[in-house]
């Protein structure tokens, strides 16, 4: 009851074409869904976070959609660019932040110019 | 700010041997820091949580005598691997949570360390 299942494993997208990376989750009781970049050899970066109670967020050229009663959320990348190459992780927690992140199984995107 | 830095970035020991890795909160005081460990192409596995001042809670299968974790202030934890061996070799991420950056209730994440054990 404590995974986050994501997909796909592995990404390519052409420069400006849109990256999608999708999670689901089954613990309702989750209430923080953070979205984590990670770059070889380097430790996992912040990139936006939603709750349950909005159906999306925006930041820049990253997008969060959530649909609750699916139980799943995804990334979405507009305009992807080269240096969106990385490997992106869905997470899940509680809030307050001194709980444990589930992560998902992470997708390496490749965006090729 | 909500930055963290580990040290060392990278170690390579011999087998048998103990190394230390700490995690530091530089501009806010982080109540709970949690270890990770990072496979190639993985990934990030928990292995324990640490509060300031308190014993650290380890995951299932995690080896506490292995893998000690000292949490002795607001901005620092460390990760001692006792007796190391070749099977130890790991990417290790450690994460701090407290009352900074521009969201207050997530982690935030060290570089990490590279520990190769020969």
């Amino acid at each position: 009851q404590q995974q986050v299942k994501q997909s796909p494993q592995s990404l390519i997208v052409q420069k400006g074409g849109i990256s999608i990376i999708n999670c689901a989750y089954e613990n309702t009781a989750f209430d923080y869904f953070p979205w984590y970049q990670q770059f070889p050899g380097k430790g996992p970066a912040l990139l936006i976070a939603i709750r349950p109670d909005v159906s999306e967020k925006k930041e820049g050229r990253f997008t969060i959609s959530f649909n609750k009663s699916a139980k799943q959320f995804s990334l979405h990348i507009m305009d992807s660019q080269p240096g969106d190459s990385a490997t992106y992780f869905c997470a899940a927690t509680f809030s307050g932040g001194y709980q444990k992140v589930t992560f998902g199984t992470g997708t390496k995107l490749q965006v090729i110019p | 700010g909500a930055v963290v830095s580990q040290h060392p970035s990278r170690v390579i020991c011999k087998s048998g041997t103990s190394v230390k890795i700490e995690c530091r909160s530089l501009d806010f005081q982080a109540t709970t820091m949690f270890w990770y460990r990072q496979f190639p192409k993985k990934s990030l596995m928990l292995m324990a949580t640490s509060n300031e001042g308190s014993k650290a809670t380890y995951e299932q299968g995690v080896e506490k005598d292995k893998f000690l974790i000292n949490h002795a202030s607001l901005t620092l934890s460390t990760l001692t691997v006792t007796s190391a061996h070749p099977e130890d070799s790991s990417f290790y991420i450690c994460s701090a949570s407290g009352l900074a950056g521009r969201d207050q209730e997530t982690q935030y994440f060290g570089p990490g360390t590279r520990l190769l054990v020969l």
